[in-house]
């Protein structure tokens, strides 16, 4: 069982702009930064927001993070077929002192 | 260019050992806390474990305390985890990633390719 919240899919079309949640509880998400990976098949994650809402160096402004309370939302714009992967979300929590994933999402460009 | 490589994976009956490294260039290795986080076939990630860059912090999952270690030298550019007691639900791929200086909050900005471990009999 995950200590972050994640749907287990979403789903959109080329072009469009696609947002993926994040929830969890004030000793995560409400008290600490989050951060956002994809992980395409077969292949190691890649960091795409940490610090709730920065974006690496070479990572296009099509992704952006935010947070509110204790849920975080990854958003997504223009939507590509290569797009198609699982994201996950990863926060700090204080209570287990420990960090956790969301369980991850699937994203399918249809 | 950042690379992490790791090696060390394998296949162990239950309550077996194995150590994992991840040996590190492009950066300064001495800087860096550094994670491994593991990956069940078909399933999510995992945060395992962290080091800081002095070894002086050191944090766990619960579900491997007391069996697994993390260490490192910053002499050999090295990250390791030794896995003892190993169990039939510690099959995973296991990634050393990096935490990142710029970062506030605890994230990882660059990964290895990742190591198979499989505990089966």
């Amino acid at each position: 069982q995950s200590v972050l919240t994640q749907p287990p899919s979403v789903s959109a079309a080329p072009g469009q702009k696609v947002t993926i949640s994040c929830s969890g509880s004030s000793s995560n998400i409400g008290n600490n930064y989050v951060s956002w990976y994809r992980q395409l098949p077969g292949t190691a994650p890649k960091l795409l927001i940490y610090d709730n809402n920065k974006r690496p160096s070479g990572i296009p402004d099509r992704f952006s993070g935010s947070r509110s309370g204790t849920s975080a939302t990854l958003g997504i714009t223009g939507l590509q077929t290569g797009d198609e992967a699982d994201y996950y979300c990863g926060a700090w929590d204080s209570s287990l002192s420990a960090l956790g994933f969301g369980g991850g999402t699937k994203l399918t460009v249809l | 260019e950042v690379q992490l490589v790791e090696s060390g994976g394998g296949s162990v009956q239950p309550g077996g050992s194995l150590r994992l490294s991840c040996a590190a260039s492009g950066f300064t290795f001495s800087n860096y806390g550094m994670n491994w986080v593991r990956q069940a076939p078909g399933k999510g990630l995992e945060w395992v474990s962290y080091i800081d860059s002095s070894s002086s912090t050191l944090y766990y999952t619960d579900s491997v305390k007391g069996r697994f270690t993390i260490s490192r030298d910053n002499a050999k550019n090295s990250l390791y985890l030794q896995m003892n007691s190993l169990r039939a639900e510690d099959t995973a791929v296991y990634y050393c990633a990096r935490s990142p200086r710029a970062a506030t909050g605890t994230s990882f900005d660059y990964w290895g390719q990742g190591a198979l471990v499989t505990v089966s009999s």
